[in-house]
């Protein structure tokens, strides 16, 4: 079984603070991902990896920065933490060959 | 417009009941196909990929329809573990990425 794990279920950080969120897999899939969820707007991407220290830009960077320093964990960087960044943030891995994503449990950060 | 468009519901259905859902999708370049599920409060787990032929999962059934750019999700025989969100997934047309849908909320009742 894939397992995808995420440093915290709940998070809550103030205005300004540097948030680091974390994702560790066991599985040696090569893609990694990083979606925020809301309601309405389902999942949009953040940021992804391909591979240790490759990095692409999602649908919604602005105000993140992710690093991959070793292929099991990829990390997402809330640089400045705003409320409108108050969301569920999930990882996801993928091995190059398919498309199935296995997702992380879930990040629920709250900014105040 | 919307990537990926879901009617996001709430479905309330009996027990016992047939429930259909669609999806619409933009990209003409997709190629692969996907319905996931979302319990409460949970991650997204693959339910089935959908195929050009159709498929079918015990009490799901997927249909493609490339023409129409439609996928659907047929669910017979609801169960109260069925309530979930069930979300519309096609791939972005290469890089390996996929495109989420918002999610249809389903909610069977006794």
């Amino acid at each position: 079984d894939v397992k995808v794990t995420q440093s915290s279920r709940y998070l809550v950080k103030r205005t300004g603070e540097k948030v680091f969120l974390e994702c560790v897999q066991d599985m040696d899939h090569e893609n990694m991902f990083w979606y925020r969820q809301d309601p309405g707007l389902g999942l949009r991407l953040i940021y992804f990896s391909y591979d240790v220290k490759m990095k692409e830009k999602g649908d919604i960077p602005e105000g993140y920065s992710v690093s991959r320093e070793k292929k099991e964990r990829f990390s997402l960087i809330l640089e400045s933490a705003s409320t409108n960044q108050t969301s569920m943030y999930l990882c996801a891995t993928q091995p190059r060959v398919s498309y199935e994503q296995y997702f992380g449990p879930g990040t629920r950060l709250t900014v105040t | 417009r919307k990537e990926v468009e879901q009617d996001p519901g709430p479905f309330n259905v009996p027990e016992g009941a047939t429930v259909a859902f669609n999806c619409t999708y933009s990209n003409s370049a997709s190629q692969s196909f996907f319905w996931y599920r979302q319990d409460c409060r949970k991650e997204p787990k693959l339910l089935m990929s959908v195929y050009s032929s159709g498929n079918e999962d015990g009490r799901f059934t997927a249909q493609l329809n490339r023409a129409s750019q439609y996928i659907s999700l047929l669910i017979r025989d609801s169960k109260l573990s069925d309530s979930a969100t069930y979300l519309c997934v096609v791939d972005s047309g290469g890089y390996n990425k996929l495109i989420f849908g918002a999610g249809t909320r389903l909610a069977v009742h006794p």
